[in-house]
């Protein structure tokens, strides 16, 4: 029983473009998002997250998008730039990030300079 | 201000043995998650401590031990090493939410 899904294994987008990952999600427990960037040999490094009581959040190029009803969430980075290639996270938790944190299986974003 | 280490980097161990894996976490952090990360895979959650008691614990079997001390330091135990047991291993450290990661401990079981 998968609660968090990342769809799409890997994504290509040109350098200077917008890259869109997407995540759903099932347990309307889940109160906490996050996303995370892995480079391989390395732990994930947190990048943003967002609480259930808002829709959107940014830090610098990168927005956070929450859609309650949808259960969907959406990573955008504007603009893609060589070092955002890495694999990304989507992960979700309840009490607000306090409890463990369940994640999707990650999608490979390849920026094509 | 340090970030989360763990120790070792990597490890290779045979099956029927025994490992600890060690964690440090971030200052001020009071919480420690640990994670199992499969090839291909995302982070599966195996346990969390927060104030050296556990918090929670995900499915895995009781050969996956742990403890926290009171510097909020955590160790990973592993008995009865199984093939099925090699992975990356993650500690995650936190205060109040956002969970930060180590670079991870890599277990080859042979």
């Amino acid at each position: 029983d998968q609660q968090v899904k990342q769809n799409s294994p890997s994504l290509s987008v040109q350098e200077g473009r917008i890259s869109i990952l997407n995540c759903d999600y099932t347990n309307s427990m889940f109160d906490y998002f996050l996303w995370y960037k892995k480079y391989p040999a390395e732990g994930p490094t947190f990048l943003i997250s967002i609480s259930s009581i808002k829709d959107k959040n940014e830090d610098g190029r990168f927005t956070v998008f929450l859609n309650k009803s949808a259960k969907h969430l959406s990573l955008h980075i504007v603009p893609s730039q060589p070092g955002d290639s890495a694999v990304y996270f989507c992960a979700a938790s309840g009490n607000f990030g306090n409890e463990k944190l369940t994640f999707g299986t990650g999608t490979r974003l390849t920026i094509i300079p | 201000e340090t970030g989360v280490t763990q120790s070792p980097t990597h490890l290779i161990k045979t099956r029927g043995q025994q490992v600890t894996l060690r964690c440090s976490s971030q200052s001020g952090h009071n919480t420690v998650s640990w994670y199992q990360q499969a090839l291909g895979q995302g982070p599966q959650f195996i346990f969390q401590y927060y104030r050296e008691e556990e918090n929670g614990r995900g499915n895995f079997p009781p050969r996956f031990s742990g403890l926290q001390f009171p510097n909020y330091s955590s160790e990973l135990n592993v008995n009865a090493l199984e093939l099925d047991d090699s992975a990356l291993y993650l500690c995650a450290s936190s205060r109040a939410g956002t969970q930060y990661f180590g670079p991870g401990t890599r277990l080859l079981v042979l």
